[in-house]
């Protein structure tokens, strides 16, 4: 998963805690996204961003921000944890909305238990 | 919206046989689709894509086929192995990637 790199990796965090996860990529993509995966389930995706600046929702945005005020930096914040945040998180860029499957880059994952 | 999905949420094949992995999509504003395998704690990896403008794609033992008259697409792995097992997705990608629930593949020896 050359060029896009996510901090932590692993996370406990208590009820009502807040903390961002990290999404740096160096390929100067313009397209980048956060998804979460838990057990038995496909990657859903929380919020992504179309480029520096911007950001929307995706389909299970409640209880996650987003901010991508560098280019080559996706944050993801959760502001008051829940148990229910509890899962494994997968950061992706892209150069392009047309750039092909190959050139879609994934993390490595970051795994966050909230207790 | 766009939705995608899988048939079935598992896969058992012997080793050697080859193996078929379905994927429906609702959606039809796809500009191609992808296919993703992934292991155990570990993140998706690109498997073989397909423009929404053809019909077959081949790669090295996988080929891609996609029914935009049924909006839907399979997967097929030649001479499965036991390194084959894993978890498989079909995405749909426009300006966002969406993806489906995923089959779980298990490859017996």
């Amino acid at each position: 998963n050359a060029g896009v790199t996510q901090t932590p990796k692993f996370r406990v965090l208590k009820t009502g805690q807040s903390m961002t996860l990290l999404c740096a990529q160096d390929m100067n993509h313009e397209y980048m996204y956060w998804y979460r995966q838990d057990p038995g389930m496909g990657l859903r995706l929380i919020h992504y961003s179309v480029g520096e600046g911007t950001t929307a929702k995706g389909e299970v945005p409640d209880g996650y921000n987003v901010s991508r005020l560098k280019k080559q930096n996706f944050l993801l914040g959760l502001e008051s944890a829940a148990p229910s945040q509890t899962s494994v998180y997968f950061c992706a860029s892209r150069e392009s909305r047309t750039a092909s499957g190959n050139t879609i880059y994934f993390g490595e994952g970051s795994w966050l238990t909230v207790v | 919206g766009e939705s995608v999905g899988l048939h079935l949420p598992t896969l058992s094949v012997q080793e050697g046989d080859n193996s078929i992995i379905n994927c429906a999509y609702s959606n039809s504003a796809s500009d191609y689709f992808i296919w993703y395998k992934q292991e155990s704690g570990k993140g998706p990896q690109f498997i073989i894509d397909i423009r929404s403008n053809m019909d077959k794609r081949q790669g090295q033992r996988v080929t891609v086929l996609l029914n935009k008259t049924v909006k839907h697409l399979s997967l097929q792995i030649a001479a499965t192995q036991p390194g084959d097992s894993a978890v498989y997705f079909c995405a749909g990608s426009n300006y966002k990637l969406t993806f489906g629930k995923g089959t779980l593949l298990t490859v017996n020896p």
